[in-house]
């Protein structure tokens, strides 16, 4: 198994651009959910899904948009990139209800928009 | 929304001695109090959690408790050790989405 992948691991943008931020899961998770990290912040979620063809905004959603075409995956695309997007991004999983089951997060994607 | 503060955002303490890490929550409806360990580089990993109906629970060396009426839970890492520095998140679940503390970077001198 090798959990929830993120790619890439680093991305500098430049104002405007846009792109895609990939996650996947081979656990078979229902829930998937995007954060984001801001320094000295806790993290907050921006999109969540509870299965394919399912999302729903989160705390962040401007400037963010997702899809759940399949189970194992879950992009996150940014559209008009701005500095204010600076952060790094971590996915994260779990199969069904939060309090019998563990939330596993990928390794995270350092965004940097100049 | 809920709101979670967690306190101290730093915290040094040398090796062998007990760590205290305090978080507050606001909605009610939070049921489910996980902690989570984060490295530096890497995702967060659950460490322990709670669920509303229970005061304490422990495993080794680190214990959390839970108090509903105050709204208050802290995570307790006794006898600690250089590999337990690290960033320390609290989060609650009121039944939808997490909702995080801001963290607490534990440093343990040896």
């Amino acid at each position: 198994n090798a959990g929830v992948t993120q790619t890439p691991k680093f991305r500098i943008l430049k104002i405007g651009q846009s792109m895609t931020l990939q996650c996947a899961q081979d656990m078979n998770h229902n829930y998937m959910y995007w954060y984001r990290q801001d320094p000295g912040m806790g993290l907050k979620l921006i999109y969540y899904s509870v299965g394919a063809g399912i999302t729903d905004k989160g705390e962040v959603p401007n400037g963010y948009n997702v899809s759940r075409s399949t189970t194992e995956d879950f992009p996150l695309r940014l559209e008009l990139a701005a500095p204010s997007q600076t952060s790094v991004y971590f996915c994260a999983s779990l199969n069904g209800q939060a309090y019998t089951d563990t939330q596993y997060f990928g390794p995270g994607t350092r965004l940097t928009v100049l | 929304g809920e709101n979670v503060e967690q306190h101290p955002s730093t915290l040094s303490v040398q090796e062998g001695d007990s760590a205290v890490i305090k978080c507050t929550y606001s909605d009610s409806a939070s049921n489910y109090f996980p902690w989570y360990k984060q490295e530096l580089g890497k995702g967060p990993q659950l460490i322990i959690d709670i669920r509303s109906n229970v005061g304490e629970k422990k495993d080794q060396r680190i214990a959390v408790t839970l108090n509903k009426t105050a709204k208050h839970f802290s995570l307790h890492i006794t006898e600690t050790q250089p590999e337990d520095s690290a960033v320390y998140f609290c989060a609650a679940y009121p039944g939808n989405q997490f909702y995080f503390g801001t963290g607490t970077s534990l440093t343990v001198i040896p």
